[in-house]
């Protein structure tokens, strides 16, 4: 059974680096019939799409953070991993790895993982 | 990017009812729209993809249907299990973009 799993510091400061990375067990990432995606949701609200990536490296990301955000693949370890660079308390969100099959949209998520931007 | 809009953004119904949610997308999306359940504290779990088809796993109850811009998740016989809120996503053009979201309570 495919299992994702996000890790990284609950906790940063304005104006530092977020850092989030996805496990990903029991599948490869190195499918080709996949994309990897990141999905971030304010306690209380709606979801919003980060960006995406294919093993090649290819990345898509979602305007609106475009200027801060990189996705990278590690396939050896079967992670990917999402930076935001220069946060503030607006990012203070919880954030979702998602399996994204080609023209399916997301099928497997994680558990999700809080991030609070406070000094 | 694309908009889209779920109505109604709130609905009370009893276990048992059949209940129907909307997502208008703001321009054609052809059939690229999934459907989502959450649950508080949980993440999301895939309901639908490609408009109509049911991820596996999920129960005939749910259904879904549409295309261009008009699509609807219909949930039939409704069990306690089944309050949660409700997201329509299209993922024809990126952005990819969520509905507001729909609270389904128990009434």
């Amino acid at each position: 059974q495919l299992q994702l799993q996000e890790s990284g510091p609950g906790l940063v400061k304005p104006s530092e680096t977020l850092s989030l990375t996805c496990t990903v067990s029991g599948g490869s990432i190195s499918s080709s019939s996949y994309y990897w995606g990141w999905v971030r949701q304010p306690p209380g609200e709606g979801l919003e799409w980060i960006g995406s990536i294919y093993y090649s490296g290819s990345t898509y990301y979602n305007p609106s953070l475009k200027s801060r955000v990189t996705i990278s693949v590690d396939m050896p370890k079967n992670q990917f991993s999402l930076q935001l660079i220069s946060v503030t308390a607006a990012d203070t969100t919880v954030y979702y790895c998602a399996r994204v099959p080609m023209g399916l949209g997301f099928d497997f998520w994680g558990q999700g993982t809080l991030v609070t931007v406070s000094s | 990017d694309i908009q889209m809009t779920q109505s109604p953004s709130s609905l009370s119904a009893s276990v048992g009812d059949r209940v129907t949610i909307t997502c208008r997308a703001s321009q054609g999306i052809s059939n690229y729209l999934a459907w989502f359940q959450q649950k508080p504290g949980k993440a999301p779990k895939s309901l639908i993809y490609a408009a109509s088809s049911l991820q596996s796993g999920v129960p005939s109850k749910f259904s879904g249907s549409g295309s261009g811009t008009d699509f609807t998740l219909t949930i039939s016989s409704l069990q306690p299990e089944d309050f949660a809120t409700y997201y329509c996503q299209q993922y024809h053009s990126y952005p990819y973009t969520f509905g507001q979201g729909t609270q389904l309570d128990i009434q």
